[in-house]
């Protein structure tokens, strides 16, 4: 089945450090990628997404490429803040039958930024 | 524009009881999901409706069923309920076509059950 790997947290980084999430898939199709944010208490945001290969999704400073060859989707920004501290999730969506889509989530990222 | 709405935000019940969840979608949202978020399991998918319809379930038993309303708004329900059933109860909403990237998922801030 579908599946998501993503780097193990926590991460603690510094403000303004180059930040790089790590997430790869397993997919068959030609599936979407998502990153999702969490901050506590509060459900999941979406910050970005890509639909096909070779395609960039960015928000915020965040980006992630949409990366065939190598099943990948990593998550980059180049000057975190501590307003970034949150959990982040890789995801994919796969339709599967009857147009619906579910999306399969990584195990999820815990960033925090230290000022 | 209002986001998804879940209500209650927070709730305890003891084992063997049951729980109804309930969800308000982004209004013109036809698609209803609902995902269950433990430390160990981490997000799962339960389910999704889509004008009444249930158009996917997740692999979870028969305990955990929902519904939605002609208004699309969506509940969830667990019956006999188990420790093991302590967890974060996301809901989320989009419009529901086929093309996925014109219909993201907009996520409510969630139900935290608790079971005793």
């Amino acid at each position: 089945g579908d599946s998501v790997t993503q780097m193990e947290g926590p991460v603690t980084l510094s403000e303004e450090a180059f930040l790089t999430i790590n997430c790869t898939y397993t997919a068959t199709g030609y599936p979407s990628l998502f990153w999702y944010v969490q901050y506590p208490g509060e459900g999941l945001q979406l910050l970005l997404k890509a639909t096909k290969a070779d395609d960039k999704g960015s928000n915020k400073g965040f980006e992630a490429t949409y990366r065939k060859e190598t099943t990948s989707f990593h998550l980059e920004k180049g000057s975190v803040q501590v307003s970034d501290s949150a959990v982040y999730f890789c995801a994919l969506s796969a339709s599967s039958g009857a147009g619906s889509y579910q999306l399969t989530f990584g195990k999820g990222t815990k960033l925090s930024v230290i000022p | 524009k209002a986001g998804v709405t879940q209500t209650p935000r927070y709730l305890i019940k003891t084992r063997g009881q049951q729980v109804t969840l309930s969800c308000s979608p982004i209004s013109g949202h036809r698609s209803v999901s609902w995902y269950q978020q433990t430390p160990g399991q981490g997000l799962q998918f339960l389910f999704e409706y889509f004008s009444e319809t249930q158009r996917n379930k997740g692999n979870f038993p028969g305990r955990f069923s929902g519904r939605q309303f002609s208004n699309s708004r969506s509940e969830m329900n667990v019956s006999t309920l188990e420790l093991g059933d302590s967890a974060l109860y996301l809901c989320a909403s989009s419009l529901g076509h086929r093309d996925r990237s014109a219909s993201p998922l907009h996520f409510g801030n969630g139900t935290r059950l608790t079971v005793t």
